[in-house]
């Protein structure tokens, strides 16, 4: 069975770069064009987008954070990363990896990690 | 970017009630819509993909409908356990993108 695991920080500093890192577990990364997704949630609010990944390495990421995103992935680890540069509190948030159910598309996301919360604050 | 726009934002309900939530997008999405259902301290799951085809596991109450640039979330006899915020999701166009979620609460 499919699994996701974010792992990283949970506090990080205003203007520093939030660091997270998806493992999975129970398939390969590399075996299908899967888009592997990134999401978060700030608190009480609703689900934003942040992007996604294909294990050659092509991205895609929201517009309105396109600027500070970075995605990777690391097949011999069966991992794939975020970061995000310049941190504000408006970045606070439950951040999520996901894969979809499709191939070859951004997808509907079927598996989830269970979120990690990472809160920005000095 | 494409808007999806959700509707009512809460809507309130008895158990054993039908429920009828909205999603509407600000451009054609053909079938490529889904719906997650999010119980607070849990992720999304993933109850509807492609507009009408339930995900795996999911009974047969929730049912989805739609096409184009309207979108239907039915619950035909709502269960104690329904009671969640729903969001819906197009996959049509990068980038993806959330509607802001209708919570369906216990009258």
């Amino acid at each position: 069975q499919l699994q996701l695991q974010e792992s990283g920080p949970g506090l990080v500093k205003p203007s520093e770069t939030l660091s997270l890192t998806c493992t999975v577990s129970g398939g390969s990364i590399s075996s299908s064009n899967y888009y592997w997704g990134w999401i978060r949630q700030p608190p009480g609010k609703g689900l934003e987008w942040i992007g996604s990944i294909l294990y050659s390495g092509r991205t895609y990421s929201n517009s309105s954070l396109k600027s500070r995103v970075t995605i990777s992935v690391d097949t011999s680890k069966n991992q794939f990363s975020l970061k995000l540069s310049s941190v504000t509190a408006a970045d606070t948030a439950v951040y999520y990896c996901a894969r979809p159910l499709g191939v070859n598309t951004g997808g509907h996301f079927q598996h989830w990690g269970q979120g990690t919360l990472v809160t920005v604050s000095s | 970017e494409i808007v999806l726009t959700q509707s009512p934002a809460t809507l309130s309900l008895s158990p054993g009630e039908r429920a009828t939530l909205s999603c509407r997008a600000s451009q054609s999405l053909s079938s490529y819509l889904a719906w997650y259902q999010q119980k607070p301290g849990q992720a999304p799951r993933l109850l509807i993909y492609d507009a009408s085809n339930r995900a795996t596991g999911i009974p047969a109450r929730f049912s989805g409908s739609g096409s184009g640039t309207d979108f239907t979330l039915t619950i035909s006899s709502l269960e104690p356990e329904d009671f969640a915020v729903y969001y819906c999701q197009q996959r049509s166009t990068w980038p993806l993108t959330f509607g802001g979620g209708t919570k369906v609460e216990i009258k």
